[in-house]
């Protein structure tokens, strides 16, 4: 069975600096990897996810992850945040055909002035 | 337009009482999940459902139950045996293996 682990529970970031988001997963085989945010008050929304090819996967809002696989790991940055960037951040991991999708635990990110 | 609904957005359990939380989508979309939302605790998958009359048990299905008759519906029956049922529970949709997931508004489930 698929298991995802963010080891941050809490980041705090100032605005301008760079980010970047813990993301291990447990799994045999290539997994489907994602990144979903969720705004205080707001949905879950897709930022960016992996499926194969090449380990570097842009998304939206000026988000980026890479996936290692020797690692196991599927790590989000962004270069530059914005207030608005403060949110849970969550990543998650399918695997197989049966439509599967876990969840982490989640980390809040808070962002300085 | 087209999306997911859940109803009630509060809905309150007494003591040894099975509740019901309603998700309906008009997205077309074959499968649909139940997920629990606790501080701390991320999203933990409760069941998941490939296509209708067929579904699985996600992590933390104990003391829950589900049923899929038709596509659109994904019905979430919360039973007696679920002793800590206090939490947010979000409904979510997908047309295609692993595409983005489409989530209701959630429900907040509180035990009297």
């Amino acid at each position: 069975a698929q298991s995802v682990t963010q080891p941050d529970i809490h980041i705090t970031v100032s605005e301008g600096a760079s980010l970047e988001l813990r993301c291990n997963y447990s799994y045999g085989a290539t997994p489907y990897l994602f990144w979903y945010v969720q705004s205080p008050g707001q949905g879950l929304q897709l930022l960016l996810k992996y499926f194969s090819g090449d380990t570097l996967v842009q998304g939206i809002k000026g988000f980026e992850a890479e996936f290692k696989r020797s690692q196991s790991s599927f790590n989000l940055r962004k270069p530059s945040v914005h207030w608005s960037d403060a949110a849970e951040y969550f990543c998650a991991v399918g695997a197989g055909d049966d439509y599967k999708l876990s969840f982490g635990a989640g980390t809040t990110v808070t962002v300085r002035a | 337009d087209g999306g997911i609904t859940q109803s009630p957005k509060y809905l309150f359990r007494k003591e040894g009482q099975n509740v019901t939380l309603s998700c309906e989508q008009n997205l077309n979309h074959d499968a649909m999940y139940w997920y629990r939302q606790d501080p701390g605790q991320g999203l933990r998958l409760i069941y998941y459902s490939q296509i209708v009359n067929d579904f699985q048990k996600g992590d933390i299905a104990e003391g829950y139950s589900v049923s899929r008759e038709k596509k659109e519906s994904f019905p979430l029956t919360v039973t007696s045996a679920q002793k800590n049922p206090t939490a947010f529970y979000l409904c979510a949709s997908t047309g295609k293996v692993y595409e983005k997931l489409f989530f209701g508004s959630g429900t907040q489930l509180s035990v009297l």
